[in-house]
């Protein structure tokens, strides 16, 4: 079956503008991840949602970034007024439940870079 | 002190060879453990979960020391498909569904 989907896979931008970037989930998994990837460095946790409850979004780093989840289903990550320091490896991933125990399953990714 | 630690490496590595990698987490309340490969500007994918017993997936063997905080990784008879960051995932919380990877750890298989 389908797997994670993001888009766009690549977004360059300029610094102050800002981005959304949207991730199709495997269909049926109730828990959806964002995270971000500096090069060489790991993952860091930025938002998780799971069904309709309240967003865990004590990973977001600034208050340029918010994350909505539309319907229980696709999401959007949007970073206001980019600064160079946002670019990243941008990683969304579903589960089947928010239990810590499920594998995760991580779509391609979209690379930002912000000029 | 970083929530979850691993050794950066690179691990280099000959065709064979047998190679461990740790990896050590800050909360002792910790509760799912599990090792993720990356490959080279991919995504991560689940390698395996690590029990409390140990367990072992073909040349992959994976545990967890619960008293010294720490898991471990060993790969017998390395392939150079192994070639890859390895990632050590721990979640605090079973029911919150945050977890925490680790930066992770490289290694070259060579020929």
């Amino acid at each position: 079956g389908a797997g994670v989907s993001q888009s766009p896979s690549n977004k360059v931008t300029e610094k102050g503008k800002d981005v959304e970037l949207r991730c199709d989930p495997i269909s049926g998994h109730t828990a959806l991840y964002w995270y971000r990837q500096s090069l060489g460095q790991g993952l860091e946790f930025l938002i998780y949602f799971q069904g309709n409850s309240a967003p865990d979004k004590s990973g977001l780093p600034s208050d340029r970034f918010s994350a909505e989840r539309t319907g229980g289903s696709v999401s959007t990550l949007t970073i206001q007024r980019t600064q160079q320091e946002d670019s990243a490896v941008y990683l969304c991933a579903s589960s089947w439940f928010s239990g810590g125990e499920n594998e995760q399953f991580f779509g391609p990714g979209t690379r930002l870079t912000v000029l | 002190r970083k929530e979850v630690e691993q050794d950066p490496g690179p691990f280099n590595v000959p065709e064979g060879a047998t190679v461990a990698f740790n990896c050590t987490y800050s909360n002792s309340a910790s509760q799912s453990f599990f090792w993720y490969r990356q490959d080279c500007r991919k995504e991560p994918k689940l390698l395996m979960s690590v029990y409390s017993s140990g367990n072992e997936d073909g040349r992959f063997t994976a545990q967890l020391n619960r008293a010294s905080q720490y898991i471990s990784l060993l790969i017998r008879d390395s392939k150079l498909s192994d070639s890859a960051t390895y990632l050590c995932v721990v979640t605090f919380n079973t029911n919150a569904g945050k977890s925490t990877f680790g930066d992770g750890t490289t290694l070259t298989v060579k020929p």
